[in-house]
């Protein structure tokens, strides 16, 4: 089946600074990818479609100029979060869909934990 | 606006049946799935419905009823591997933009 590659599984990094995160699918091409926000116990908020070759489309309440979305190649979408706050601390979830899949539904990465001190 | 709710916790025995509901009120439907996500994990696809009815796939089932806004994933033969938390998704657009529910989580006991 698909998989999807998210690294790093988890970093700390000190408020002010910049992280990045990487989103990679395997064997298959995504022209569409997600990134979510997941905090404990709750369930996966949608932040924002990251489009190969284009602009990504934020979802409402999430700051572009923030968290920022390349989805420079069909196998690869990195989400870099600026400016860290520890209010950032959160769970960060990728997914993608490999259109040859019938399984109908979106393969995710495996998470990010970001934790800001 | 879009909602879809889910019992927040549940609980049961190893061996017995548990059906975990979902509620959907959303702008657009173009198909819910369920996934399962143990803690700190990705969440996994168990289902997808499309269509009014029942799906079955080995121990789990999820069925869709259209008009009333609802779904249910069925577990039977229940194992101490499931508990996790469940999670509702339903696609608006068409696009596989998913919307979730609040999550279920389901802990089940020897």
């Amino acid at each position: 089946g698909a998989v999807v590659s998210q690294h790093p599984s988890r970093v700390i990094c000190k408020s002010g600074t910049s992280v990045k995160i990487e989103c990679r699918s395997l064997d298959f091409q995504a022209t569409t990818m997600f990134w979510y926000r997941q905090f404990p116990k709750q369930s996966l908020m949608l932040m924002a479609t990251s489009n190969e070759g284009s602009k990504a489309t934020y979802e409402q309440g999430v700051e572009k100029d923030k968290f920022l979305i390349n989805h420079a190649s069909l196998t690869l979408s990195t989400l870099t979060v600026t400016s860290a706050h520890p209010e950032d601390s959160s769970f960060y979830i990728c997914s993608a869909r490999d259109s040859e899949d019938s399984n109908y539904g979106y393969t995710f990465g495996s998470g990010t934990r970001l934790t800001v001190v | 606006g879009q909602n879809i709710d889910q019992p927040t916790e549940m609980t049961a025995t190893e061996g017995a049946i548990v059906q975990i509901n979902c509620t959907y009120q959303t702008s657009g439907f173009n198909g819910l799935f369920w996934y399962q996500q143990h803690a700190g994990e990705a969440p996994t696809f168990l289902s997808y419905n499309v269509l009014d009815g029942l799906e079955e796939k080995g121990r789990f089932s999820s069925f869709l009823s259209r008009s009333k806004g609802y779904s249910y994933l069925l577990l039977k033969e229940l194992q101490m591997k499931d508990s996790a938390s469940y999670l509702c998704a339903v696609d608006t657009s068409g696009t596989y933009k998913y919307i979730f529910g609040t999550g279920t989580r389901l802990k089940v006991l020897a």
